[in-house]
């Protein structure tokens, strides 16, 4: 069964830090299909970012960054020059292709500090 | 912009009430999603639907049934509220289409229950 690990239950970092949000998954799938969200004290999850399984490329946009390394079945999220805004739970999700259901992490809480 | 709201941000209720919470999207999406939100365990799924009318049992559907009768909206149904259902309560929907059958998820706010 597959399976989503998000070890940091919370970090907390001063603005302007960079930080990683680790996310390790387990699954027999050979297409799939990774993700992060944020979710915000307002309580909405965002959509951040989709990985297909084939797709090994480092992903950048603006100060985010993605590591997707199939070797440690690792999907990290790394935030540069952090912000307070960045503040938030962090939710990585596996989803197997041709299927509707994700599997959560249990999440990461990012606390920035001016 | 894809928009799911739910109609309540808060909602407070007494053990052993009927609740209604509804979801509604207006993109236009063929699936939709309701998933409960509980410290240290994540999201987990209560019941999807992929057409009106159409549902199917998630890993937690025990206590909850669902509605579909429209395309845009999805509602929850606790026939019996109890303490354990206190929880968040999350709306999504997401698309068919681009050779997938399962677009990403787009989330609504929340609905943040406390049965007394």
């Amino acid at each position: 069964a597959q399976k989503v690990t998000q070890a940091q239950t919370e970090i907390s970092v001063v603005e302007k830090e960079d930080v990683t949000l680790d996310c390790v998954y387990e699954t027999r799938d050979t297409t799939y299909y990774l993700f992060w969200y944020k979710q915000p004290p307002s309580g909405e999850l965002v959509f951040l970012i989709r990985r297909n399984s084939f797709d090994e490329q480092n992903e950048i946009s603006g100060r985010y960054s993605w590591n997707f390394q199939k070797s440690t079945s690792s999907f990290n999220f790394t935030i540069t020059a952090s912000q307070v805004v960045d503040s938030a739970v962090y939710f990585c999700a596996h989803q197997t292709s041709g299927t509707y259901k994700y599997i959560f992490g249990t999440g990461t809480r990012l606390k920035v500090l001016a | 912009d894809v928009k799911v709201t739910q109609s309540s941000r808060y909602l407070v209720k007494r053990t052993g009430e009927k609740v209604f919470l509804e979801c509604v999207q207006d993109m236009d999406h063929e699936n939709m999603f309701w998933y409960r939100q509980d410290p240290g365990l994540g999201l987990r799924l209560i019941y999807f639907s992929y057409d009106v009318k159409m549902k199917e049992k998630g890993d937690i559907p025990e206590g909850y049934s669902v509605s579909r009768e429209k395309k845009e909206r999805f509602s929850l149904i606790l026939e019996s509220a109890s303490t354990n259902q206190t929880s968040m309560y999350l709306c999504a929907s997401s698309s068919v289409g681009g050779g997938a059958a399962y677009n990403e998820q787009f989330f609504g706010p929340g609905t943040r229950l406390t049965v007394l």
